[in-house]
Parts: structure tokens; sequence; C-alpha cells
């Protein structure tokens, strides 16, 4: 099983700051990686697939990179609705599996 | 536009059993591969597992905590995912969520609004 291993589990930050999330997959997952934004008491919401292309209606602050085993996602500007927690996910093997979770405070 | 509602919820003894629904509307449902995932309270996302479509030879896929306890099925013609849970335990209490993966596998574009399942004595 890959196991995916997410860094920090808290980030405590400020409207306009950067933010910069980690995930790490145990084995090579070429790009099957995408990324969730979870707010309290919603469904996740899809923002980046094959780690670095934006879904459609998301805002050109988030931006994804890696390949291969590390993958990183960044808020450029945190604006207040972008407080949340946000999950990786691989897709490269069964299971699939997700990251820990990052959750973003002020 | 699409819409995916989950039912069938609620409080099980453990041991015991329930089966989840999920109505799909929006998108041509028998040519999705659909998923269920999960998270208990205060937790985070655990995958259940998912069914293909027939034309990708409906195959299931399970997690590991699940696999021989849980069985994903779908009917077509009612636009319906189902869960049957057995030998439920309490640590699958969680609110589970039914998923559409769109594009690709793994992007799970659309999400029903989740239907929590408390296994407690």
């Amino acid at each position: 099983d890959i196991q995916m291993t997410q860094s920090p589990s808290f980030v405590s930050a400020s409207v306009g700051d950067r933010v910069t999330i980690t995930c790490r997959a145990s084995q090579g997952i070429s790009n099957w990686l995408t990324w969730y934004q979870q707010k309290p008491g919603k469904a996740p919401k899809l923002l980046i697939s094959a780690a670095s292309n934006l879904r459609s209606g998301v805002p050109s602050r988030f931006s994804g990179s890696g390949s291969g085993t590390d993958f990183t996602l960044t808020i450029s500007c945190l604006q207040p609705e972008d407080f949340a927690t946000y999950y990786c996910l691989q897709a490269n093997g069964l299971p699939l599996s997700f990251g820990g979770g990052t959750k973003v405070e002020i | 536009e699409v819409q995916l509602v989950e039912s069938g919820g609620g409080l099980v003894k453990p041991g015991g059993s329930l089966r989840l629904s999920c109505a799909a509307s929006g998108f041509t449902f028998s040519h999705a591969w659909m998923s269920w995932v999960r998270q208990a309270p205060g937790e985070g996302l655990e995958w259940v597992g998912r069914i293909k479509s027939k034309s990708s030879g409906e195959t299931k896929e399970y997690s590991a905590p699940v696999k021989d306890r849980f069985t994903i099925s779908r009917d077509d013609s009612k636009n319906t995912l189902y869960l049957q849970m057995n030998s439920l335990k309490t640590e699958d209490t969680a609110v589970y969520y039914c998923t559409w993966e769109n594009p690709r596998p793994g992007e799970f574009d659309y999400w029903g609004q989740g239907i929590l399942v408390t296994v407690s004595s």
C-alpha cells in the first residue's frame, strides 16, 4: 500500500500569508495526486488534479507542483475563505490513500 | 446540475448491518466510476471502495478495513449506488460520502452531502 505523509498537520497563518503544504508518497506515484479543501461540516472540494492542474473555478492563488514522491500545494496569498483543512490523495495504486490533512487556521 | 444524495444512515449496534444508497442525477451514471469515502468524527478522509462502470467491467475494489464486510453495488436503471455494510464495528462510525470519479481515477469532482453512520451499543 502507498502511504501519504502530509505536513505540517497544522498551520497558523494570517490573511495575506503564503502557505505551503507538502505530501510525500512512500513510493513513486507519477502525477496521480489530487488536492482537496474541506470546511467544517461540508464535503471536500477538489482543487487540483494531476498534481498541478487547477480545477475550473478555483482561484489562481492555489497552485500545485511535484511528481514522483514529493508534492506541494501552495496558497500564494491567504484569504479568509481559505481557512480550512487540506488533503492530498494518491490514485496511482490501490487502495487509494489520503494524506492525514493540514488544518490552516488563524 | 450534478447531484448525489445519500440516504440510509443511522444508529446500528455492533455486528449489525446497514445499507446506504446514493441517488445520482445530472450526469450519465452508467458511465461513471463511483467511490465511497468516509470520515470518522474529528478525523481525516478514508477511501472505502469503488465500483467501475459496466463498460469497465463493473470491477469493485475495497480498502483493507472493510474488505469482506462491505459490498458496493449499483443499479444503473435507477441511477443509484449502494453500500451494503455488514458485521459493523464501532470503528466504522463515520460520515459516509458517495463520490463521482471524473474524469480520472482519484479525481472526486462531485460529492454527496454525506450521511452519518453510528455504530454503538
